[in-house]
């Protein structure tokens, strides 16, 4: 079964400044997708960013970058320039790539902007 | 594009009472839709896969007489509490995709905060 970890339960960022957040996953399969997910008080899930684990490069969104590293398992999520819409908890999502599947998610990390 | 919407937004009900949550895909047809279930401050957790005209798959765990699922259509899938009780308070959301690809983010509904008193 597929796992994905998320070790740091709570960051902090001074706003304008860079953070990342970590993700680790596990599985056996060599075809599958990653996502970062934010979700704000509203508890409305919002997709930040996503990464195609065929592709070596790394997925950038504005000031939302990954660094993924397949071969460690590892996805993790930098966000430039902090602002404080960016606090929000955020979630490393697993996707196999098999038809309509669905997503697996990390415990999350709540994100606090520091003005 | 591709937004799903989900009613209501909250529900209080009784203990014992039924409540059901419907999740609509707007603008794409969805064969598969995911209900998911969220504690506070903690992650979501898959409950159960809606597949259109056929039998959801539960997960491990969840009940199946107790959560009830029905896909009737392409754009409409529905979570009944039956027999609500306290326990069952928590935050309900759903999801869906609009192409079967395991690249296509699946896109999720406002969700239901549901108070079983």
């Amino acid at each position: 079964a597929q796992t994905v970890t998320q070790s740091q339960p709570e960051m902090s960022v001074q706003e304008a400044e860079t953070v990342t957040l970590s993700c680790t996953y596990d599985t056996s399969e060599s075809d599958y997708y990653l996502f970062w997910y934010k979700q704000p008080p509203s508890r409305q899930m919002i997709l930040v960013i996503r990464q195609e684990a065929y592709k070596q490069q790394n997925a950038t969104e504005n000031r939302f970058s990954v660094n993924f590293q397949k071969a460690a398992k590892s996805f993790s999520l930098k966000i430039s320039d902090s602002q404080l819409g960016d606090a929000a908890m955020y979630f490393c999502a697993y996707r196999r790539d098999f038809g309509n599947e669905k997503l697996t998610f990390g415990t999350g990390t709540r994100l606090t902007i520091i003005p | 594009g591709a937004v799903v919407s989900q009613h209501p937004s909250w529900v209080i009900c009784k203990s014992g009472t039924s409540v059901k949550i419907e999740c609509r895909s707007l603008d794409f047809q969805a064969t598969t839709m995911f209900w998911y279930r969220q504690f506070p401050k903690q992650s979501l957790m898959l409950m159960a896969t809606s597949n259109e005209g056929s039998k959801a798959t539960y997960e491990q765990g969840v009940e199946k007489d107790k959560f009830l699922i029905n896909h009737a259509s392409l754009t409409l899938s529905t979570l009944t509490v039956t027999s609500a009780h306290p326990e069952d308070s928590s935050f309900y959301i759903c999801s869906a995709s609009h192409r079967a690809q395991g690249g296509s983010p699946l896109h999720f509904g406002n969700g239901t905060r549901l108070t079983v008193t």
